[in-house]
């Protein structure tokens, strides 16, 4: 597609229920980010995907976030047992290699847990 | 470890006004890359300059600005003469390289933003 593509724009969910968001990057960017931005802070990475493999998750907060890329291209960012702290928005980017120029961000996908 | 930072909090100026936004940054890396983004209240993120850290020209692209001055790690934001669309939340970020699996790529660190309002 033309840009980067995030679904649903927003999500309201119950305390301890399981989510996930859909980020469907821009046509052949094989580098894909998710960020999370909580109220009046800056992005924070979460995780890169190169292909379909996540080559960096440092920033995963903890073992309830997990995200895949199985084929390459869209990926999904799975949230168990969500919790309040978790409420912020999600951003995923994508780049053609992920050499460091050229990000294009998505929308966001705005978490609220209730 | 790399970190950005954006000392102003919120800036409040009137139409036609110049103002600066600061950024400063920390890094460990010779080749790394600066950006600022602008969110406007619908949240998406709009890239607005990319700057390499071994070009210290300053770039001035229409009411634009930016002041990149690798002695003091800062680089600076300038809009000349504001305007109410001007409002929105500024972000610097730096991106440096990073290797896994034998590939080299980069990941943004992001300062806090500063808020920008532009009085009519």
């Amino acid at each position: 597609g033309a840009g980067v593509s995030q679904t649903p724009s927003n999500k309201v969910t119950e305390k301890g229920k399981y989510v996930e968001l859909r980020c469907d990057p821009i046509s052949g960017h094989t580098a894909l980010y998710w960020y999370r931005q909580s109220l009046g802070q800056g992005p924070e990475f979460l995780i890169y995907f190169q292909g379909t493999g996540a080559a960096d998750d440092s920033g995963l907060p903890n073992d309830r976030f997990f995200a895949v890329r199985p084929e390459g291209s869209v990926s999904t960012l799975k949230i168990q047992r969500t919790e309040r702290g978790d409420s912020a928005v999600y951003l995923c980017a994508s780049s053609r290699d992920g050499r460091r120029v050229g990000y294009t961000f998505g929308s966001g996908t705005r978490l609220t847990v209730v | 470890a790399q970190k950005v930072t954006q000392a102003q909090t919120e800036i409040s100026v009137v139409e036609k006004e110049d103002v600066t936004l600061d950024c400063v940054y920390e890094t460990r890396d010779t080749t790394y890359y600066l950006f600022w983004y602008k969110q406007p209240p619908s949240g998406e993120l709009v890239f607005l300059i990319r700057r390499n850290s071994f070009d210290e020209q300053n770039e001035i692209s229409g009411r634009y600005s930016w002041n990149f001055q690798k002695s003091t790690s800062s680089f600076n934001f300038t809009i000349t003469a504001s305007q109410v669309v001007d409002s929105a939340v500024y972000f610097c970020a730096l991106s440096e390289s990073f290797n896994a699996g034998g590939t080299s790529y980069g990941k943004l660190t992001f300062g806090q933003g500063t808020i920008l309002t532009v009085h009519p």
